[in-house]
Parts: C-alpha cells; structure tokens; sequence
C-alpha cells in the first residue's frame, strides 16, 4: 500500500491555471476509475472535490477538473483564486480492495 | 445537515488501547458505507479503514491490520474504531468519513479527534 506520488508543492498566480499530478500503479489509478481529489484547508476537514476521476460534487467550482491517463491522474484548477490556496490530497482504490492516499501537494497561490 | 462527531481520542502509552466513537445524524446512517481516516501532525492523509452499510464487509490498511477494528451499531447511528497495541506513529487526527456512494468518495468528515501515544 505504497501512497500514491504528487509533487510536494506547486505555486500558480491568480487567474493562471495550474495542474496536480497524481501518480500511481497499474493496481490502483491504473485500473480503477474510483479516483478522487480532496482539498484541505489548514486546520479543517478535507473537502472533497472531484469523484471517479472527473466528477464534481454538486457546489464545487467548475474551476475545478479532473482527468486520468494509464496511471496518473491529474487535477487542474483555472482562474486561479486566493480562497484555492490549500494542500490537495488524491485517492484512488487498489487491487487489494483498500484505499491509498498521495502524499498530498501544497498550492500556494503568488 | 449532516454531521459526524467523533469522541473517545486522548493520550495513551505505548501498547495501550483506545475506543474511538462517531455519532451521526441528518441522514440515513445505515444505508452508507463509513471510513475512518487519519493525519499525523503536520503529515498527509492516511486511509485505515472501511466498513459497508450493513457491516458485513470490512478492510484495513496494512500498519493498522490485526490490532485495530471498525464496527458499527445502525440502531445507534454510530461508528467505532478499537484501537490496540497503539504504537508512537498511531498519533494522529482521526476522522471519522461518509463513504459517498461506496467507491470510497468521502463526502462528510467529522471534525476530527486526536489521539496521542506517548509515555
């Protein structure tokens, strides 16, 4: 149950769009469409914003998208705001029927 | 509204156990499936478990198999987590999660409750 690889951090101005990358296995995001991204503001619960790989709950920003190809995933954000500035979190399920987490990336917005 | 209140976190030596709980309300309770996830300070976010809506099927992670056990009592709207054998890296914020639609999306976390191993 090794964590699934995201980039530490990545920084974006506003307006600008950035993307996360989520990278895994062929026994995780490889083979399952049941990734999802949460976004986590400090001292809060995560957030969940995007579910099987590309659907947003109902009130999050269409600003927020996600895509998969063979064993990454990835979560782009455009228009960048100030309120996006947090640490992001993607998850996907494995072979071993568990779940596994990244290790998380942190935006900050310049 | 729905809402997740985990109680039962606290600070316990090395070896020692703990009974987390978690009381939920505004929805339907037995027909979710339920997670428990934690946060160690200052780290990322690490999946322990799982349970279905009826309790019949239950996962672990690895770090925690054979010494920690989810349960749930539906009459009761409530989730647990036995935790035994705690070890040092077992410190963390442990939140109790509303399995969206069973596929693992977590769409309601509770607040959170800390449990600390230490001598």
């Amino acid at each position: 149950q090794s964590a699934l690889t995201q980039p530490a951090s990545v920084s974006g101005s506003p307006g600008q769009s950035i993307t996360i990358s989520c990278t895994g296995t062929s026994s995780d995001i490889g083979t399952y469409n049941y990734v999802s991204w949460y976004q986590q503001h400090p001292g809060k619960a995560p957030k969940l914003m995007i579910y099987e790989v590309s659907n947003r709950p109902s009130g999050v920003s269409n600003r927020f998208s996600g895509s998969k190809s063979d064993n990454t995933a990835s979560l782009t954000i455009t228009g960048l705001q100030a309120e996006d500035e947090a640490d992001y979190y993607c998850k996907s399920y494995t072979s071993s029927s568990t779940w596994v987490f990244g290790g998380g990336t942190k935006l900050t917005v310049l | 509204e729905v809402q997740l209140v985990e109680s039962g976190g606290g600070l316990v030596q090395p070896g020692g156990s703990l009974r987390l709980s978690c009381a939920a309300s505004g929805f339907t309770f037995s027909t979710y499936e339920m997670n428990w996830v934690r946060q160690a300070p200052g780290k990322g976010l690490e999946w322990v478990s799982y349970i279905s809506s009826s309790g019949s099927t239950i996962y672990y992670a690895d770090s925690v198999k054979g010494r920690f056990t989810i349960s749930r009592d539906n009459a009761k709207n409530s989730l647990y987590l036995q935790m035994n054998s705690l070890r040092a890296e077992d410190t963390a914020v442990y939140y109790c999660a509303r399995d969206q639609r069973g596929f693992g999306e977590i769409d309601y976390w509770g607040q959170g409750t800390l449990v600390t191993v230490s001598s």
